[in-house]
């Protein structure tokens, strides 16, 4: 099984589109991320949430929309889909620093990006 | 805050020679230090993690790396570099006492091996 899946994969799509990336974990963790991956490979926070709560949004515009149904999944929603949204997104999940974990992450396998 | 810098985005090395690939962080208290590495068009798999237990890691596929508090480094090596080595190599740093805070990520090394 894998740990951290995410879908799609690659998603091309044309300006103005909405699209949502899904992400799924079975590793029982407590918090899940979001990073951003431009063309450069710089990784960027975007949100974190820990048990279904939003804990961390990055200065990430708000046609960004995460959404966390239970501690296993969160999802990404973009809006009016942008050229410079073009990247690779990646999901994260860890356990959380306050039980003595080292906030080791785990990642899925990206979704590649595309807007024309 | 913490943060890491990689010195060099991209290494290139011959197949069999030492590879060093550079890591220097700023933390205000001991963090944890990692290497991730990420082969095309695929996700980040870790390498290797430094908790405090032993200041030389080893980690997977013949890497090792060793923390240096005087130095705030945490440089990877591997003696024999190999063709399937050739990934982009990312350096990150956590607060122990940060809660919640994720991993920090340096920019990346890009790691190419030539025959």
């Amino acid at each position: 099984d894998t740990a951290v899946s995410q879908t799609p994969k690659y998603l091309v799509t044309q300006m103005g589109n909405d699209k949502s990336i899904k992400c799924e974990q079975n590793l029982g963790h407590d918090t899940m991320y979001w990073y951003k991956q431009d063309s450069k490979k710089f990784l960027k926070i975007m949100f974190s949430y820990n048990n279904k709560e939003l804990i961390i949004n990055e200065t990430v515009p708000n046609r960004f929309s995460p959404k966390s149904p239970d501690k296993a999944h969160l999802n990404l929603h973009i809006n009016s889909l942008e050229l410079g949204d073009s990247a690779v997104y990646f999901c994260a999940s860890s356990q959380d620093l306050i039980r003595g974990n080292t906030g080791e992450l785990f990642f899925g396998e990206g979704s590649r990006l595309t807007v024309l | 805050a913490q943060s890491v810098t990689q010195l060099g985005s991209h290494v290139s090395v011959s197949e069999g020679a030492l590879v060093l690939l550079r890591c220097n962080y700023s933390s205000s208290v001991p963090p944890y230090l990692f290497w991730y590495v990420q082969y095309p068009n695929q996700g980040l798999q870790l390498l290797l993690k430094y908790t405090s237990a032993a200041t030389l890691v080893k980690g997977i596929n013949g890497f090792e790396a060793e923390f240096k508090k005087s130095e705030t480094s945490f440089h990877l090596t591997k003696p024999s570099a190999h063709m399937s080595d050739a990934a982009e190599y990312f350096c990150a740093v956590s607060d122990r006492d940060s809660g919640n805070t994720p991993l920090v990520f340096g920019k990346g090394t890009r790691l190419s091996v030539i025959a």
